[in-house]
């Protein structure tokens, strides 16, 4: 079946240092949302990206769509102690169909 | 307006009974997903409903679990002579449907099977 694998498993930066977190598809995606987890959190919708080569900003966050739709990337640039937690990308796979697969996340810690 | 919400939110069982979780979506949202999510792990697809119709059950475990909608807004998970290995945090999401498909989840209900 569909499997979505995101790498780092765990990124430990110093405040102020930038981090980007890589997610890949083992099919062609129609969408690609992303979502934050806080400690003790419950998953937080933050983008989707739907095009293919897409790319979008929100504010200190950059998220990009890959070409052929398979993978994509969340880059934090100049991190806070207030981006903490577990970044989830979760793939839509083509065909009309809703449910969606998340990747393991990648658990960001900062020192401030 | 309100969020997404689950009951109970702990819930404490012996092997064998069966538990029956809840969630409340956001008003109006026509999809509704169930996940199981393990300590450090992304949440894991269960099962969805657009309206009162179940629209994906492959990822239940298998038939102890089950998953009801019938009047096309809350929904019931349940779990019936719970296991051990069913230990989790079970968590609810919700979704406009209209093709957006961005999902609000729920806080989740922790389920520990003693």
């Amino acid at each position: 079946g569909q499997q979505v694998m995101q790498i780092p498993q765990y990124q430990h930066v110093q405040e102020g240092e930038d981090f980007t977190t890589y997610c890949n598809s083992s099919t062609t995606l129609s969408n690609i949302q992303w979502y934050k987890q806080r400690p003790g959190g419950h998953p937080v919708f933050l983008i989707q990206l739907v095009k293919s080569g897409e790319v979008k900003k929100q504010k200190r966050l950059t998220f990009q769509f890959g070409e052929a739709k398979k993978n994509s990337s969340l880059h934090i640039t100049a991190t806070q102690t207030t981006d903490v937690g577990t970044y989830f990308c979760a793939g839509l796979r083509t065909g009309g169909a809703q449910k969606l697969v998340f990747g393991q996340g990648t658990r960001l810690t900062i020192n401030p | 307006g309100a969020g997404v919400s689950q009951s109970p939110r702990y819930k404490v069982t012996k092997r064998g009974q069966d538990v029956a979780l809840r969630c409340d979506p956001i008003s109006g949202h026509v999809s509704l997903y169930w996940y199981r999510q393990a300590l450090g792990q992304g949440p894991e697809f269960l099962t969805y409903f657009n309206y009162e119709a179940q629209q994906d059950k492959s990822g239940l475990p298998n038939d102890r679990f089950s998953a009801e909608r019938p009047e096309g807004s809350i929904s019931t998970l349940t779990i019936q002579r719970t296991e051990q290995r069913d230990s989790a945090m079970y968590r609810c999401a919700s979704s406009r449907g209209d093709g957006t498909y961005e999902q609000y989840f729920g806080p989740g209900t922790r389920l520990t099977v003693t």
